[in-house]
């Protein structure tokens, strides 16, 4: 069946623009996160979605950040007026019910370049 | 706060040599730790999830063990082919949702 989509694949924004970045999990997932990898850097926690309870989002770096899951399915992650610290890849991931024993699969990625 | 560290970074080897990857975390309290592939400009690709509960996981020529008391997993990858080239990333899951990540070791088999 089709895995987890972004969208854009990549993005090129201007430092002070607002953007947007799109997450489709597999159909049936109820658990979605959202990782940042930034270059020399491991993948960082962002924040969780987990059916319709409060995410957990005390991975968000700073109030500039913000993330909705609508529908139980897809998700958007917000970042605004962003500052060229905030070039990386954003990740996004789903699993079935966010268990111990979940693998967590993982979209392909949204590349952010903040210029 | 896990950390979670790579050894080595980087590793160059001729196709049919075996690959050996190394991974240490901190604390030992974790759920499960899982080996991931990441191909330049993809995604993650899981390969292998081992339960705190077991020793080792296997899936063809891959073979990762994991010792949670010493904090180590290593990933075993036999009879090394071109196609193996990519980074591979070992993440541990504490008592929550979170991954930890480690950097990361880039490999590269040269035909």
């Amino acid at each position: 069946g089709a895995g987890v989509s972004q969208s854009p694949s990549n993005k090129v924004t201007e430092k002070g623009k607002d953007v947007e970045l799109r997450c489709d999990p597999i159909s049936g997932h109820t658990a979605l996160y959202w990782y940042r990898q930034s270059l020399g850097q491991g993948l960082e926690f962002l924040i969780y979605f987990q059916g319709n309870s409060a995410p957990d989002k005390s991975g968000l770096p700073s109030d500039r950040f913000s993330a909705e899951r609508t529908g139980g399915s897809v998700s958007t992650l917000t970042i605004q007026r962003t500052q060229q610290e905030d070039s990386a890849v954003y990740l996004c991931a789903s699993s079935p019910w966010g268990g111990s024993t979940d693998t967590q699969y993982f979209g392909p990625g949204t590349r952010l370049t903040v210029l | 706060k896990q950390e979670v560290t790579q050894i080595p970074a980087a590793l160059s080897v001729p196709e049919g040599e075996n690959l050996v990857l190394n991974c240490s975390f901190t604390d030992s309290a974790i759920y499960n730790l899982q080996w991931f592939r990441q191909d330049p400009g993809k995604g993650l690709t899981s390969l292998l999830l081992i339960q705190s509960s077991q020793r080792e996981q296997t899936s063809g020529r891959l073979n990762a063990s994991l010792d949670k008391s010493s904090g180590r997993s290593t990933l075993y990858i036999a009879a090394s082919q071109p196609g193996d080239s990519a980074t591979y990333l070992c993440a541990v899951r504490p008592n929550d949702y979170k991954l930890s990540f480690g950097a990361g070791t880039t490999v590269t088999v040269r035909a």
